[in-house]
């Protein structure tokens, strides 16, 4: 699977808008750009996933460039329960495992 | 949303013994599992492979029979370690995928293995 790189880590104000970026370069034209993430002491859980067009679910939207080298998580109004280590992950048809990088700590300030 | 329940949650074993941990999809059946390994201030490292009725597929640097992986039903999957040593000790982690291969993957809860 192609490489992500994500920030090591970010800090957001509670009920602020957060804007997690992922940069994703080598991306082919089959891999979907999928998120999770990871509470402390948990395992991750899925946030998002998308391929060409902008996604949008209950719990965050998802902003894809429009030559697919980039993307952004948005959590619209970040709360402390938002704290944890954010994924972004290329995925191919053709693979079916996830293979996780750094990922970003994001930390929420009451 | 699908489920996966990780047994147990943590398990403190003594040096040389084995320990086994289950992962169980809860309401749907998934041929395949993953496995991975979560050291502290780390990302999560994939282990294994494990295909229901077949031998699981290891990746490189992961000793086949100090890991064993069982997936002898479409609902479970089992690893076990052992003869553990404290250098085992490591948040365990399982994923299934329901369906396609583009869906989204869900994961147990982890398991804390601490050996001593």
């Amino acid at each position: 699977d192609a490489k992500t790189t994500q920030p090591n880590s970010m800090e957001s104000n509670e009920e602020e808008p957060v804007h997690l970026p992922c940069n994703h370069s080598t991306i082919s034209g089959t891999d979907y750009i999928h998120w999770y993430r990871q509470l402390p002491s948990q395992g991750p859980e899925y946030v998002i996933h998308g391929l060409t067009s902008n996604v949008n679910n209950r719990m965050a939207s998802l902003a894809i460039a429009e030559d697919r080298k980039s993307s952004t998580l948005i959590l619209h109004r970040a709360t402390l329960r938002d704290a944890a280590v954010y994924y972004c992950i290329l995925r191919s048809n053709a693979g079916n495992m996830l293979t996780f990088g750094g990922g970003t700590r994001l930390m929420v300030k009451p | 949303g699908a489920v996966v329940s990780q047994h147990p949650s943590w398990v403190i074993c003594k040096s040389g013994t084995s320990v086994k941990i289950e992962c169980r999809s809860l309401d749907f059946q998934a041929t395949t599992m993953f496995w991975y390994r979560q050291f502290p201030k780390q990302s999560l490292m994939l282990m294994a492979t494990s295909n229901e009725g077949s031998k699981a597929t290891y990746e490189q640097g992961v000793e086949k029979d100090k890991f064993l992986i069982n997936h002898a039903s479409l609902t479970l999957s089992t690893l076990t370690v052992t003869s553990a040593h404290p250098e085992d000790s490591s948040f365990y982690i399982c994923s299934a995928r329901e369906g396609a291969r583009n869906t989204e993957a869900f994961f147990g809860q982890g398991t804390r293995l601490t050996v001593v």
